[in-house]
């Protein structure tokens, strides 16, 4: 399976604070990466698709203002949490998906605690 | 009606048994289906992947397919604590931005 790297692991910041995660493809180019978030006990959800080079796609109710992204290279996308709020504490998992490929891999994931 | 239908569980049981989880889909054209397995705290990790009906095996796990049936299981065979986590089906559709849709998750406990 593909490795991908996500950092930082874990970060806490007080609200009103913006926080950046990196989510890295260490084995191949991606063109395209995803991010989701996943509350406790709950399935995850995608947020947006990565594409190299273009803008996000956002999926429905997810605000493209608030969860910047930014595709600069074949191997990094970043995901910023702008101006976080209590409730946008939660789990940060980005992926990657080899071109030959139909499946995605995943990152070890961001945890996010806003205070 | 959720897209993708997966029991949450928690699903408990003893060292050595055979653990069975299953999913069911509505949208018949979806055609690859995985199965993930997440540890508390971890990102998803790829178990299998498969696109046709029938069984693949790897090891202690074998998946299957029903298209006719649109239902989709996971046996691990001599289960062991250390397979205690969260199991995650997902599917794809053929066509489209290959977006995941994934199962509610299974929590899945192999007590010693």
């Amino acid at each position: 399976g593909a490795v991908v790297s996500q950092h930082p692991s874990r970060v806490i910041c007080k609200s009103g604070t913006s926080v950046k995660i990196e989510c890295r493809s260490l084995d191949f180019q991606a063109t395209t990466m995803f991010w989701y978030r996943q509350f406790p006990k709950q399935s995850l959800m995608l947020m947006a698709t990565s594409n190299e080079g273009s803008k996000a796609t956002y999926e429905q109710g997810v605000e493209k203002d608030k969860f910047l992204i930014n595709h600069a290279s074949l191997t990094l996308s970043t995901l910023t949490v702008t101006s976080a709020h209590p409730e946008d504490s939660s789990f940060y998992i980005c992926s990657v998906t080899p071109g030959s490929q139909e499946t995605q891999y995943f990152g070890p994931g961001t945890r996010l605690l806003v205070l | 009606q959720k897209e993708v239908e997966q029991d949450p569980g928690p699903l408990s049981v003893p060292e050595g048994a055979i653990v069975s989880l299953n999913c069911t889909y509505s949208n018949s054209a979806f055609q690859y289906f995985m199965w993930y397995r997440q540890y508390s705290r971890k990102g998803p990790e790829l178990l299998m992947y498969t696109y046709s009906s029938g069984n693949k095996e790897d090891g202690r796990f074998t998946a299957q397919v029903d298209k006719s049936s649109k239902y989709i299981s996971l046996f691990i065979r001599d289960s062991q604590p250390s397979d205690s986590a969260t199991y995650l089906c997902a599917m794809i559709l053929i066509q489209g931005a290959q977006k995941l849709v994934f199962g509610q998750g299974t929590r899945l406990t192999i007590n010693p």
